[in-house]
């Protein structure tokens, strides 16, 4: 185990409604992040919050909302997707912003229909 | 155009035998190289990280080598396992909290 958590590991979800991807991490790290993975291309980076700030929005359409409570928490609220959006959401954390080595979680795969 | 290039997009091997996979970058300036192992159904794990100055680093029967020169990077693996079936991805680290992954290399290690 890496020490982040990931909830719920699959998800099915119709694009009408909303549901949320929770991510915990027991490593201290001050950062956290948002990858979007899809088969065969290189993963994505949504959001990066440094010390709980968003210090980073990779021009994400506004239907992905991430909250980040505390340096341990991060969330990810969808609503309204689109079949697009099925891929594998993967959170990581660092030390701090901008550290050599991040730390995954085993990811949400996500199915929109 | 991804500034990082990955070969080949997938390859079989046989257990036991060796295999090297490629990573070719054009990040500028650049700052490390890593190397991740990711399982099917798992987030990616490091292998190794290398640096600028570093061109050769070990992780059991991984061994990654770096030529910063030519903006190029390896990962050999030694004495193929079936634990070793994952998809390798090579990440550049540039300029300050820059890093761009590549899509990976699906290694398969059959019996």
């Amino acid at each position: 185990e890496t020490g982040v958590t990931q909830t719920p590991r699959h998800l099915v979800m119709g694009m009408t409604n909303k549901k949320s991807l929770k991510c915990e991490q027991h490593l201290g790290h001050n950062a956290m992040y948002w990858y979007k993975q899809s088969a065969k291309k290189p993963l994505e980076l949504m959001f990066v919050y440094s010390l709980e700030e968003r210090v980073e929005n990779n021009s994400v359409p506004s239907r992905f909302s991430p909250e980040c409570p505390n340096s341990s928490h991060l969330f990810l609220h969808l609503h309204t997707l689109q079949p697009e959006d099925s891929a594998l959401y993967l959170c990581a954390s660092s030390q701090s912003e901008g550290s050599y080595e991040q730390y995954f979680g085993p990811g949400t795969r996500l199915t929109v229909t | 155009k991804n500034q990082v290039e990955q070969s080949p997009q997938s390859l079989i091997i046989l257990e036991g035998k060796n295999c090297t996979l490629q990573c070719n970058y054009t990040v500028s300036p650049f700052s490390n190289l890593r190397w991740y192992k990711q399982d099917t159904g798992r987030g990616p794990v490091s292998l190794t990280i290398m640096t600028f100055s570093e061109n050769t680093k070990s992780n059991g029967r991984y061994t990654a080598t770096l030529d910063a020169d030519t903006k190029q990077s390896s990962l050999h693996i030694t004495a193929s396992q079936l634990s070793d079936s994952a998809s390798y991805i090579c990440v550049v680290g540039g300029s300050w909290g820059k890093f761009q992954f590549g899509a990976g290399t699906q290694v398969v290690v059959t019996p």
